[in-house]
């Protein structure tokens, strides 16, 4: 049973520009949540998808967007990048009965 | 913020039971109790999560106070591969609800 699956692993940008992670959830599941986590901080929440809609957001601009499709996968773009946007991304994937989240190995975006 | 306390940092022997310990004291009645943990640069892992019963599973054990303000997550026989960053987490279970993640504690399991 596959689990959760990110690409791609590693990735280098430059300020200014817009980039695409991707997000294939736990077989069976149908939520995904995205996250961002700094260099030496907890994962921060960034929105989640279900039925092919954000549910819910946390405290991020709108220059975070997503996407969930009908296959339950889901992505995540951000636009007009900054050195600040330098972190791990992470995607986690739940379904009822257990609402427990289960994470993927995340991308780690470079922001130059 | 963060609904829970717990200590920066740990150390423990190799083959003893690691004990980590989570402050929660405004935890409300609906709020499970959750504990991921995360090895270095990967993702987080779920370990286990109870409501106010102690539970148990193969990777380790959740011991909860009766008045719910704190908890225990106990690794019976720690391994180097158990040193990792440990977070307890409180939540609700319900659809659209996130995790919200403290800083952790830093286990080190020593030889």
């Amino acid at each position: 049973d596959a689990g959760v699956t990110q690409s791609p692993t590693h990735l280098i940008k430059t300020r200014g520009q817009q980039v695409t992670l991707r997000c294939s959830p736990k077989s069976g599941h149908d939520t995904v949540s995205w996250y961002q986590q700094a260099l030496g901080q907890g994962p921060q929440f960034i929105f989640q998808y279900y039925e092919e809609e954000e549910r819910q957001r946390g405290n991020f601009p709108d220059r975070f967007s997503g996407h969930q499709f009908p296959n339950y996968s889901s992505e995540l773009n951000v636009n007009a990048l900054l050195l600040g946007d330098s972190a791990l991304y992470l995607c986690a994937s739940s379904s009822p009965p257990g609402y427990e989240q289960y994470f993927g190995p995340g991308t780690r975006l470079t922001v130059t | 913020d963060a609904k829970t306390t717990q200590p920066p940092s740990m150390d423990c022997a190799e083959g003893r039971a690691a004990n980590l310990p989570c402050n929660h004291s405004t935890i409300s009645g609906n709020e499970y109790v959750y504990w991921y943990r995360q090895i270095h640069s990967q993702g987080p892992q779920y370990i286990i999560h109870g409501l106010k019963n102690n539970e148990t599973n193969e990777m380790a054990s959740l011991i909860i106070t009766e008045d719910r303000k704190s908890s225990t997550l106990i690794l019976p026989h720690a391994t180097l591969r158990d040193t990792a960053v440990y977070y307890c987490i409180v939540r609700v279970d319900n659809y659209g609800q996130n995790f919200v993640f403290g800083p952790g504690t830093r286990l080190s399991v020593l030889p």
